[in-house]
């Protein structure tokens, strides 16, 4: 399995404008996360899908945030409009809701925004 | 609120030594704890995963300990290796759930 895949890596875009994170997670783990890494606050849960449905977004930061889990294989995370307070590093994860329950984290997709 | 604590200064070993990180967790009773390594530009990796029946557990050369007394876990390397080197977290779900918390980690530099 080549892992938990996510598009793009990096991305630099201009305030205001919309930027659309995607995942495609391992095969078979039901469960996907979205977080955000920063210096500041290190790595923090965003959103969690369980089965293709959002089960808690309360960490998304605000409503310019929006996940979707359409189907199993795809997800994506959209900021509209961006703002400079947003760059960072977005990774996604995905995991089995058994045995140890790891986590396995894409490569990330670093967010500037200026 | 519920909170994790890891040195957030960095951990200068001599290659071979013992290196032993801590996390440290308030308001919370966690059913397990996870530790993870995360190299630069990269994403956490999954090493262990010790629920709180189990004292200690081990993996090749890396040991943790759950005392849920102290409310507190270590995470050992034994014999050391540059290769170590590395940002380690730890991470708990919140209230039986898969929610996840992540420590801010301590980076470790195994020194040759």
């Amino acid at each position: 399995d080549a892992g938990v895949i996510q598009s793009p890596r990096h991305e630099v875009t201009e305030m205001g404008q919309e930027v659309t994170l995607r995942c495609k997670p391992i095969s078979g783990h039901n469960s996907l996360f979205w977080y955000r890494q920063t210096m500041m606050r290190g790595l923090e849960l965003l959103i969690y899908f369980n089965n293709n449905v959002p089960i808690d977004d309360s960490g998304m930061p605000e409503d310019r945030f929006s996940a979707k889990m359409p189907n199993a294989s795809f997800s994506t995370l959209k900021i509209q409009p961006s703002e400079p307070r947003d760059s960072a590093v977005y990774f996604c994860a995905s995991s089995l809701d058994s045995g140890e329950r790891a986590q396995y984290f894409g490569p990330g997709t670093r967010l500037t925004v200026l | 609120s519920q909170k994790i604590e890891q040195n957030s200064e960095a951990l200068n070993i001599q290659e071979g030594k013992t290196a032993t990180l801590t996390c440290n967790y308030t308001n919370y009773s966690p059913a397990y704890l996870q530790w993870y390594r995360q190299d630069p530009g990269r994403g956490p990796v999954f090493l262990l995963l010790i629920r709180e029946n189990e004292k200690e557990k081990r993996k090749e050369r890396l040991k943790v300990t759950f005392d849920t007394t102290l409310k507190q876990s270590l995470f050992h390397i034994t014999a050391s290796q540059p290769a170590d080197s590395a940002t380690y977290l730890c991470a708990l779900p919140r209230g039986g759930t898969y929610k996840y918390i992540f420590g801010t980690g301590t980076r470790l530099k195994v020194l040759a």
